[in-house]
């Protein structure tokens, strides 16, 4: 099993809609979570930490479920800014203290 | 502004030589730094873990004879890629974190390397 599994994508939706993005982890050890942007050919940048009570970052909200290592991002009113990649970052602990381990990403598309 | 700087953005080799791409922090000491690779389409595969004055911890899979990494200081880590093949083709990018930002992590703008 990977240790970070997003949904598949591509997603695809008009303006205006809301989406859902769903992420499991393996480790149980992991101590944080993360949901990050990419966009094509760019770095990777931090959209928002994910804790276990959950958090709203305007049109963002993300969840987190220990119990079932499962991670939430819902995206609301869609804007076609929001196209990217968005990927699942969990921090594990490792042979060299922790690291962060990427999921392979969810590309969601919005279009007018 | 970018508080990890990353160099080169773009490079093109010819197979059989040697790459070096640096990560800098600008604004901090980074007392961990990361190396990732990412194919297209793929999602970013950690290679290793530099600390400062110390080895790096690579990833199974990982040839460290391969890629060199160098953490010599507390705001620069190089990683070079020897004897560079086609398959080495990839976007490589660094992260960096210290307890003294909160354990935030950091991302290079990351680097393009061809290999030819």
């Amino acid at each position: 099993r990977k240790e970070v599994e997003q949904d598949p994508g591509p997603f695809n939706v008009p303006e205006g809609a809301t989406v859902a993005f769903n992420c499991t982890y393996s480790n149980s050890a992991s101590q944080s979570f993360f949901w990050y942007r990419q966009d094509c050919r760019k770095e990777p940048k931090l959209l928002m930490s994910v804790y276990s009570s959950g958090n709203e970052d305007g049109r963002f909200t993300a969840q987190l479920n220990r119990a079932s290592q499962y991670i939430s991002l819902l995206i609301r009113d869609s804007k076609l800014s929001d196209s990217a990649t968005y990927l699942c970052v969990v921090n594990v602990p490792n042979q060299a203290g922790t690291a962060l381990i990427f999921g392979k990403g969810t590309t969601l598309s919005v279009s007018s | 502004g970018a508080v990890v700087s990353q160099h080169p953005s773009w490079v093109i080799c010819k197979s059989g030589t040697s790459v070096k791409i640096e990560c800098r922090s600008l604004d901090f000491q980074a007392t961990t730094m990361f190396w990732y690779r990412q194919f297209p389409k793929q999602s970013l595969m950690l290679m290793a873990t530099s600390n400062e004055g110390s080895k790096a911890t690579y990833e199974q899979g990982v040839e460290k004879d391969k890629f060199l990494i160098n953490h010599a200081s507390l705001t620069l880590s190089t990683l070079t890629v020897t004897s560079a093949h086609p398959e080495d083709s990839s976007f490589y990018i660094c992260s960096a974190g210290t307890p003294n930002s909160g354990n935030t992590i950091y991302f290079g703008e990351g680097s393009w390397l061809t290999v030819v």
